[in-house]
């Protein structure tokens, strides 16, 4: 069974310090894992996906994350934090069956930047 | 933009009334996805469809019931409207093929007085 765990409900930082959101995942299948984010009142917008190739991910705005599979993480950095990265962020697993894929998505991090 | 689009964009009515959400999948996109989000429940998986077929369901109350037509467009219908279940709807989609992501459209806000 595929299941996903964010391990920070809130996460602050100050504006142009790193940023870590931490996502654990458990899957029986060869993972696809996904980073969105969701700005207040507006819909999820994919940050990035690990699909096996490259085990370091580039996605927008700078962010970037590391698929470690003999840690079942998919943590999401950033070097530098901006006052727009303020946002929810959802870490997704899918379970990579092609017949109409399932999601499961980690219960979000809220990332606070202070000025 | 994600090339999913949901109508209406908000929508207020009375408890006890009947709603209907709309939603177009990306263009060539097969399953759609039903999420509700609101503040005490967080984001929650109502249901998904696949070319057509119910795949899979998640807490969807018996009120709720949803369909996908033949050229893949989804409805969302409510009824029987309580105060509870104000909250934003999204549709989602994704493609048939196996790392294929969520595309997330921009929502409908129901406010149910």
């Amino acid at each position: 069974a595929q299941s996903v765990t964010q391990l920070d409900s809130h996460v602050s930082v100050s504006e142009g310090t790193p940023v870590l959101l931490r996502c654990n995942y458990s899957s029986s299948y060869s993972p696809s894992l996904f980073w969105y984010v969701q700005h207040p009142n507006k819909g999820l917008q994919l940050l990035l996906k690990y699909t096996s190739a490259a085990t370091l991910v580039k996605g927008i705005n700078g962010f970037e994350a590391e698929f470690k599979k003999s840690e079942t993480s998919f943590h999401l950095t950033k070097p530098s934090a901006h006052m727009s990265d303020a946002a929810e962020y959802f870490c997704v697993v899918s379970d990579g069956l092609n017949t109409g894929n399932q999601f499961y998505f980690g219960t979000g991090t809220s990332l606070t930047v202070i000025p | 933009d994600s090339g999913v689009t949901q109508t209406p964009k908000h929508l207020i009515t009375a408890t006890g009334q009947r709603v209907t959400l709309r939603c177009s999948p990306r263009s060539g996109d097969l399953s759609v996805y039903w999420y509700q989000q609101s503040l005490d429940q967080g984001l929650q998986f109502l249901i998904q469809y696949y070319n057509g077929e119910e795949r899979a369901k998640g807490n969807i109350l018996e009120r709720f019931s949803a369909q996908q037509f033949p050229d893949l467009h989804s409805e969302l219908n409510l009824s029987s409207l309580e105060l509870g279940d104000s909250a934003l709807y999204f549709c989602a989609s994704s493609g048939e093929f196996q790392h294929s992501p969520l595309h997330f459209g921009n929502g409908t806000r129901l406010t149910v007085t």
